[in-house]
C-alpha cells in the first residue's frame, strides 16, 4: 500500500506568514508523529497523535505551533507568524499503534524556508 | 531516562570497504525496541531493522548486518563491501515499551562512500 505522504514537499514563505503542513499517514495506522529536523541535525520530536487525540503538546517549540488530526487520518501542522528559526524539514511518521514495538514509517518531509 | 549515542559524527570510506556504525543506548526498561533508519540525500527516513530486547540474535540482510549485545548496550550496524549508494545519514533509535511517543533517536552518523 501507499506510504506516508506529506505536502507540500517544499514551502518558501515570508517571515510573519502562517503555513500549514499536511501529513497523510499509512491507512490503518492509528498513531501519528511530527518531528522537526534542522539542517544537518537530528530529529526533534514535536507531537504525537493517538487517533485524533494529542495527549501531550509539550514538545511543540512555541504557542505559534499547533497540530490537529481529523477522522483518525490526515494531520495538519500549523505554524503561525513564522520566524526564520522555523526553517527546517518537518517530518511526519505513522505507526500501526502507539506501542513501542510498532515501527514508525516516515514521509518524505516538507522543507520549510522562512525568508 | 533513555538515551541513544552515536559517537561517530561522520565516517568516510572507499567503496568496497567494510564499515561499522556504532550505537550505544541507555534504558531502565527490560522490554525495549531498537531501530536503524537510513536517510539518503533525498531526505526520507527509510526503516532498516527493528529488534526487541529479548532477541539477541544477530541479523544479516544482504550486505547489512546488525550486532545486538545487551551486555554492552550496543546495537551496531555493519555494511560489508560498501557502495556509493550507501552514502547517507544513519540513525539509531530506541523505543521503550511505554509507547512510540517515547522513541529517542541518536544524532545520526553521516557515511560518505567514495568511488
Amino acid at each position: 500500500g501507499a506510504g506516508v505522504s506529506q505536502s507540500p514537499s517544499n514551502k518558501v514563505t515570508e517571515k510573519g506568514k502562517d503555513v500549514e503542513l499536511r501529513c497523510d499517514p499509512i491507512s490503518g495506522h492509528t498513531a501519528l508523529y511530527w518531528y522537526r529536523q534542522s539542517l544537518g541535525q537530528g530529529l526533534e520530536f514535536l507531537i504525537y497523535f493517538q487517533g485524533n487525540s494529542a495527549p501531550d503538546k509539550s514538545g511543540l517549540p512555541s504557542d505559534r505551533f499547533s497540530a490537529e488530526r481529523t477522522g483518525g487520518s490526515v494531520s495538519t501542522l500549523t505554524i503561525q507568524r513564522t520566524q526564520q528559526e522555523d526553517s527546517a524539514v518537518y517530518l511526519c511518521a505513522s505507526s500501526l499503534t502507539l506501542a513501542g514495538r510498532d515501527t514508525q514509517y516516515f514521509g518524505p518531509g516538507t522543507r520549510l524556508t522562512v525568508l | 531516562a533513555q538515551k541513544v549515542t552515536q559517537a561517530q559524527t561522520e565516517i568516510s570510506v572507499v567503496e568496497k570497504e567494510d564499515v561499522t556504525l556504532d550505537c550505544v543506548y541507555e534504558t531502565r526498561d527490560t522490554t525495549y525496541y531498537l531501530f536503524w533508519y537510513k536517510q539518503p540525500p533525498s531526505g526520507e527516513l527509510v526503516f532498516l531493522i527493528r529488534r526487541n530486547s529479548f532477541d539477541e540474535q544477530n541479523e544479516i540482510s544482504g550486505r547489512y548486518s546488525w550486532n545486538f549485545q545487551k551486555s554492552t548496550s550496543s546495537f551496531n550496524f555493519t555494511i560489508t563491501a560498501s557502495q556509493v549508494v550507501d552514502s547517507a545519514v544513519y540513525f539509531c533509535a530506541l523505543s521503550e515499551n511505554t509507547g512510540g511517543f517515547k522513541t529517542i533517536f541518536g544524532a545520526g552518523t553521516r557515511l560518505f562512500v567514495k568511488a
